[in-house]
Order: structure tokens, then sequence, then C-alpha cells
């Protein structure tokens, strides 16, 4: 079966400081990675997404980047974060060897202060 | 005028009561639809996904897709306090396209 793991859970960082977000997939291969941000009592918007190692798309003009490094591994990155950067952050996969359907992770809670 | 319209509730029904969710959209190419319990703090957990128009049921969980409506539902049957949640449609082009996504309600079991 198909896991997906996003760490850390939550994380507290000041303004400017750096940020990284990792994902992992198990049990499938090739699938379509996603990151998503959820603002307080907001609905998801999508980030960025990857359909293979090193491709990128971005969908928001913003203070991030993403990376694929490896087939099921998917990073959020910033140089130096921003107040409004706080948000609930998942990732997703969808695809691959497992399934059309799309699952999430269980998300890192981000509060830059 | 958004892609995907959600009526963000919130809905309070009684325990025992069937409660009912709907979205509409306005992409007739959506072709794969999906409806996500999530729970506060949490990341969102498939519940139904059906392809195309029609019925599906999963136990207490039926999902209707309508196309020439433009409208997908999502029914709860014999609602428990553990239904509390916030509900998330979603729908795509491709089987492996990006989802666009309703706003989510969110539901209130009373017990």
């Amino acid at each position: 079966s198909q896991t997906i793991h996003q760490w850390p859970a939550t994380l507290v960082q000041p303004v400017g400081s750096p940020l990284s977000l990792e994902c992992t997939v198990e049990g499938t291969s090739n699938p379509n990675l996603y990151w998503y941000r959820q603002a307080a009592g907001r609905g998801l918007q999508l980030l960025f997404y990857s359909v293979g190692i090193g491709q990128i798309s971005s969908e928001v003009p913003q203070n991030l980047s993403a990376s694929r490094p490896q087939d099921r591994q998917f990073i959020l990155s910033s140089k130096k974060l921003l107040l409004s950067d706080s948000g609930f952050y998942l990732c997703a996969w969808r695809g691959g060897t497992g399934a059309d359907e799309q699952y999430f992770g269980p998300g890192t809670r981000l509060t830059v202060t | 005028q958004k892609e995907v319209e959600q009526d963000p509730g919130p809905l309070s029904v009684p325990e025992g009561a069937i409660v009912s969710l709907n979205c509409t959209y306005s992409n007739s190419a959506f072709q794969y639809f999906m409806w996500y319990r999530q729970y506060s703090r949490k990341g969102p957990e498939l519940l139904m996904y059906t392809y195309s128009s029609g019925n599906k049921e999963d136990g207490r969980f039926t999902a209707q897709v309508d196309k020439s409506s433009k409208y997908i539902s999502l029914f709860i049957r014999d609602s428990q306090p553990s239904d509390s949640a916030t509900y998330l449609c979603a729908m795509s082009e491709a089987s492996w396209g990006k989802l666009q996504f309703g706003a989510g309600t969110q539901v209130v079991v009373t017990p």
C-alpha cells in the first residue's frame, strides 16, 4: 500500500529565516506530486506540482520554491520567510503505479513570527 | 466565477440525520470527481472517487455525479458526531491532472 510522509509536523520560524519542508511517498513509482497551502479557514491553494524528477511547475508567484531530487521526494523551500507564509502545508500524490485518486499527507503547520 | 462552487456552511444536523453536500462546476471537461473529509489540523482524507456520471456507494456514503447539470453530491446516512468535519469536493479533466477544489463545507453533527 502507498503512504505519504511529511515532516516536520509543526514549525515555528522567525521572519527572514530559511525553510525546508520534505515530503516522501512510498509504494508507488513516478507519481505526480503536489504542494498545497491552506490558510486558516480557507480553501486549498496549489503552489507547485511535479510530473517527474527535476520537473517543477509553479502555480502562484511567491516567496517559495520546490524541488524533486528523487522520484518519490518533494521539497518545499524558501530563502527568507515572510509573515504571509504562515499556513498549513500539504503534500499530495496522484497516479504513478498507485492510483488515479489523489492522496494527501498529514501536513506541516508553519507559523512565521 | 470560480470553477467549483461549494457552500462553506456550517451545516448543522442532529445525529442520525442524512447529511447532503453538493458542489457545482462550470468546466464541462471535468470527468474525475472526489470527495475529501478534513478534520481540524489534519490532512484531507479521500472518501469517494468517481469517474464520469452515476452513483457510487460505500457504507454510509453515497456520491452522485450529474454531468449534464454540472452538479455533484455526497450523502452521509445515519450521521454520527465523528462525521463533524469539513468536506471538500475536487475534480479534474484528466486522470492524473490537477484537481480543482471547492472551498469546503463545514459539517457539525450534534448528539
